[in-house]
């Protein structure tokens, strides 16, 4: 079966440092999507990445999907306290949501 | 206006005890999904429904039992609650309906807490 892994488990950082979260594949997605969660909240779908190499922004946030399409990361620039929570990459076999398969997730603290 | 809406927040029960959680979508997705979340965050798929079949039932003790009455709910039941029962309880809806590169909109979470 599909082996996802997302790392680090646990980030802390100061405001205004910058983030990484990687989430790696053994074998070849057909897509990926990130999610975050807010402490105490539900996770909220953030972006899709679909083709091989792609890379989009979404203000502070940019996300890149591997050219072998088998990983993907999340970065945020400049980081800020409303950017604690934890992350989720969901990588999917095919197109359908049946088929996302979620990593363990990268909390992220930031410290004031 | 809560797109998924789950009821209750919180569950707090002795073990042994029957509950039920209820989720209702006014998105008018044809899917909807139970994941539970562990301790460590953990989110692993339970159970999906199309349109009010069972798609998916991933390895799940048969003291959970999932029922959709129609598309737009899915309530979770779980007889005699064991300590490891105890986590966040989330529903979520798609689109489904083979839509392509569709996303996940989840619930609020429910809570349980098994002592």
């Amino acid at each position: 079966g599909q082996q996802v892994m997302q790392i680090p488990q646990y980030q802390h950082v100061q405001e205004g440092e910058d983030f990484t979260t990687y989430c790696n594949s053994s074998t070849t997605l057909s897509n990926i999507q990130w999610y975050k969660q807010r402490p105490g909240g539900h996770p909220v779908f953030l972006i899709q990445l679909v083709k091989s190499g792609e890379v989009k922004k979404q203000k502070r946030l940019t996300f890149q999907f591997g050219e072998a399409k088998k990983n993907s990361s999340l970065h945020i620039t400049a980081t800020q306290t409303t950017d604690v929570g934890t992350y989720f990459c969901a990588p999917s076999r095919g197109g359908s949501a049946r088929q996302l398969t979620f990593g363990s997730g990268t909390q992220l603290t930031v410290l004031p | 206006d809560t797109a998924v809406s789950q009821t209750p927040k919180y569950l707090v029960t002795q073990m042994g005890n029957d509950k039920s959680i209820k989720c209702e979508q006014n998105l008018g997705h044809d899917t909807m999904y139970w994941y539970k979340q562990d301790s460590k965050k953990f989110l692993k798929i339970m159970f999906s429904y199309n349109n009010k079949e069972l798609i998916i039932n991933e390895t799940v003790p048969n003291r959970f039992s999932p029922k959709s009455p129609d598309k737009a709910h899915l309530n979770l039941h779980i007889n005699s609650l064991e300590l490891g029962d105890s986590a966040v309880y989330f529903c979520a809806s798609s689109h489904g309906g083979g839509v392509l590169n569709e996303k996940l909109f989840f619930g609020s979470g429910t809570q349980l807490s098994v002592l």
